[in-house]
């Protein structure tokens, strides 16, 4: 069975704190991502990771940073959090062999975020 | 770049009806379609998926959905609704050669008793 894991379902945070997510997979997987999910507003893509150490800016990048230092962890940073950030994110990776944008997304049960 | 639109934010069926979300796409090349489902506090799960060949699909828990490339749709059925059906779908596309899903902005499906 594929497996994402996020280090917390969680998470309160204050205004202007350095917050980390991080997310696990376990199937070798080329692709991971980072969405944030609102109300009426769906899946939003922060930032994704086509491999190690490379990454791309999504639709909604600004106030986020990523880091992909091994093939399977993808971190998502807020540097400074605010309460806009406050969202439910959801981590996700795929198989970037054979047909790549073919290949399903495995998702990660989310992190609740609260930024006070 | 593609998009899908969800029509009904919104969808009250009873126990046993017909079940039908529907989701429009706009591609200029053929498109990967996705039917994700999220039920309360989890992570998006796949139903099922076009990418090429049959335009019926059919996916996970009875699911099913028909590739209408004439009508740009890409609904999502299921014959009797059962009340574990209740959960928020997603329809998305992936572009051919990207790597990321555009997904739209979900349908909440209610099932009454």
């Amino acid at each position: 069975d594929v497996k994402v894991t996020q280090s917390s379902r969680y998470l309160v945070k204050r205004t202007g704190e350095k917050v980390f997510l991080e997310c696990v997979q376990d199937m070798d997987h080329e692709n991971m991502f980072w969405y944030r999910q609102d109300p009426g507003l769906g899946l939003r893509l922060i930032y994704f990771s086509y491999d190690v150490k490379m990454k791309e800016k999504g639709d909604i990048p600004e106030g986020y940073s990523v880091s992909r230092e091994k093939k399977e962890r993808f971190s998502l940073i807020l540097e400074s959090a605010s309460t806009n950030q406050t969202s439910m994110y959801l981590c996700a990776s795929r198989s970037g062999k054979d047909r790549g944008p073919n290949n399903e997304q495995f998702f990660g049960p989310g992190t609740r975020l609260t930024v006070l | 770049a593609q998009s899908v639109t969800q029509l009904g934010s919104h969808v009250s069926v009873s126990e046993g009806a017909l079940v039908l979300l529907r989701c429009n796409y706009s591609s200029s090349v053929p498109p990967y379609l996705f039917w994700y489902v999220q039920y309360p506090n989890q992570g998006l799960q796949l139903l099922l998926k076009y990418t090429t060949g049959a335009t019926l699909v059919k996916g996970i828990n009875g699911f099913e959905a028909e590739f209408k490339k004439s009508e740009t749709s890409f609904h999502l059925t299921k014959p009797s609704a059962h009340m574990s059906d209740a959960a928020e779908y997603f329809c998305a596309v992936s572009e051919n050669s990207g790597y990321a899903l555009n997904f739209g902005k979900g349908t909440s499906l209610l099932v009454t008793p």
